[in-house]
């Protein structure tokens, strides 16, 4: 089946520090692909998406871009704040619209 | 509008018995999905209802089911519980469903297996 590869966290970080969190998938055919961000205590949220070849999602000044040819969707932001302090999920849409779920990037931004 | 609620928040069970969970999506939601999430296995899908019907399933045993009441409110049932199905519990409603919409998660229910 699918799978998808976060890299492993936690991830810390100053204020204004700039952030990538990679991931890569595997999956037949086109996937769609999102990014769910879960703040403590609460549920998930999407953050973006995008669902084909080279499309660019983007959300509060993140983004992320769907390259086929990396089979990858490595999420970005110029500058974090504290507020962004969260759990980051990569998620893939695989065929039969069954989500597969990246374990999680745990993200801390330091004041 | 109201999101989506899931009751109870906290549950403490014991090895052997069976829970059963609600999920009130969202107004006017048709599907409503449910997954688990673990320290170990991370987040997975359980299953997915619209309109009364299960329509996707995971790679769950029989222990866990679900139904879907014709106001979209669902409920899900673990049964002869076992210390590995201590877990957060999340459901997630959508219009048409997974394919077609985002989805909006719920809290949670944090259940916890002695």
């Amino acid at each position: 089946g699918d799978s998808v590869t976060q890299m492993e966290g936690p991830v810390t970080l100053s204020e204004e520090a700039f952030l990538t969190i990679n991931c890569t998938y595997t999956a037949t055919g086109y996937p769609s692909l999102f990014w769910y961000v879960q703040y403590p205590g609460e549920g998930l949220q999407l953050l973006l998406k995008a669902t084909k070849a080279d499309d660019k999602g983007s959300n509060k000044g993140f983004e992320a871009t769907y390259r086929k040819e990396t089979t990858s969707f490595h999420l970005e932001k110029g500058s974090v704040q504290v507020s962004d302090s969260a759990v980051y999920f990569c998620v893939c849409m695989e065929y039969g619209n069954k989500l597969v779920f990246g374990a999680g990037t745990i993200l801390r931004v330091k004041s | 509008k109201a999101g989506v609620t899931q009751t109870p928040r906290y549950l403490i069970k014991t090895r052997g018995q069976q829970v059963t969970l609600s999920c009130s999506p969202i107004s006017g939601h048709r599907s409503v999905s449910w997954y688990q999430q673990t320290p170990g296995q991370g987040l997975q899908f359980l299953f997915e209802y619209f309109s009364e019907t299960q329509r996707n399933k995971g790679n769950f045993p029989g222990r866990f089911s679900g139904r879907q009441f014709s106001n979209s409110r669902s409920e899900m049932n673990v049964s002869t519980l076992e210390l590995g199905d201590s877990a957060l519990y999340l459901c997630a409603s959508s219009p048409q469903g997974i394919g077609a919409n985002v989805l909006t998660f719920g809290a949670g229910s944090r259940l916890t297996v002695l």
